[in-house]
């Protein structure tokens, strides 16, 4: 079964700090792994893809299929930072066609001025 | 529209009511999904759609929850005979089909469910 786990609830740094979200996948297959966030009174929304391999906001995300992590990382935290972050699964359905995602338990993360 | 839409966005119910919480998704979206999210997790998968066709229903807890999408486009997720641990936020999604399927999803405001 495909499992996505981030230990951290809460995580709280000053603004400038660097920040690391933690995640852990178990898939059988061969994965794509996501992040997505949601911020105050907004949806939920994608922030970066492991395939695209791409920054958005400052943030990267690098999949290491040795220790199954995939840890969003920002250098320099800012106050906007702060969200909830949620890391999420690809998981085909039966018809094979889905990209259907199983999500973490989520991460809030607080960035102090 | 300029995003998917969700109704209503608060329902407080009573215990053994029917509920219905429609989902409009983005023009042209071929997929839709619904997902629920008890407080403090994060979204579980529900059931999926790709044009009017019901593709997985294999999170639907049990045979108390059913969703239609008869056109193709708009949703009801329906619940039957609600107790008190359906209380949730319910989410919708759609995204582009197959072939354009990038992975993401776009999410409503979701639709927090409350059962007395």
């Amino acid at each position: 079964a495909q499992r996505v786990t981030q230990p951290e609830k809460l995580l709280s740094v000053f603004k400038g700090a660097p920040v690391e979200l933690k995640c852990n996948y178990s898939y059988s297959g061969s994965p794509e792994l996501f992040w997505y966030v949601q911020y105050s009174r907004q949806r939920l929304q994608l922030l970066l893809r492991h395939i695209s391999r791409e920054s958005i906001k400052g943030f990267t995300a690098d999949l290491n299929k040795g220790e199954t992590s995939f840890h969003l990382k920002k250098p320099f935290a800012q106050e906007e930072d702060s969200a909830m972050y949620y890391c999420a699964l690809t998981r085909k359905t039966s018809s094979g066609s889905a990209r259907q995602l199983t999500f973490g338990s989520g991460t809030q993360l607080t960035v102090l001025p | 529209g300029a995003g998917v839409s969700q109704s209503p966005r608060y329902k407080v119910t009573k215990r053994g009511q029917d509920v219905a919480l429609r989902c409009d998704p983005i023009s042209g979206h071929v997929s839709l999904y619904w997902y629920r999210q008890a407080l403090g997790q994060g979204p579980e998968f529900l059931t999926y759609f790709n044009y009017e066709a019901q593709q997985d229903k294999s999170g639907l807890p049990n045979d108390r929850f059913s969703a239609e999408r008869p056109e193709g486009s708009i949703s009801t997720l329906t619940i039957q005979r609600t107790e008190q641990r359906d209380s949730a936020m319910y989410r919708c999604a759609s995204s582009w089909g197959q072939g354009a399927n990038t992975g993401e999803l776009f999410f409503g405001e979701g639709s927090r469910l409350t059962v007395l």
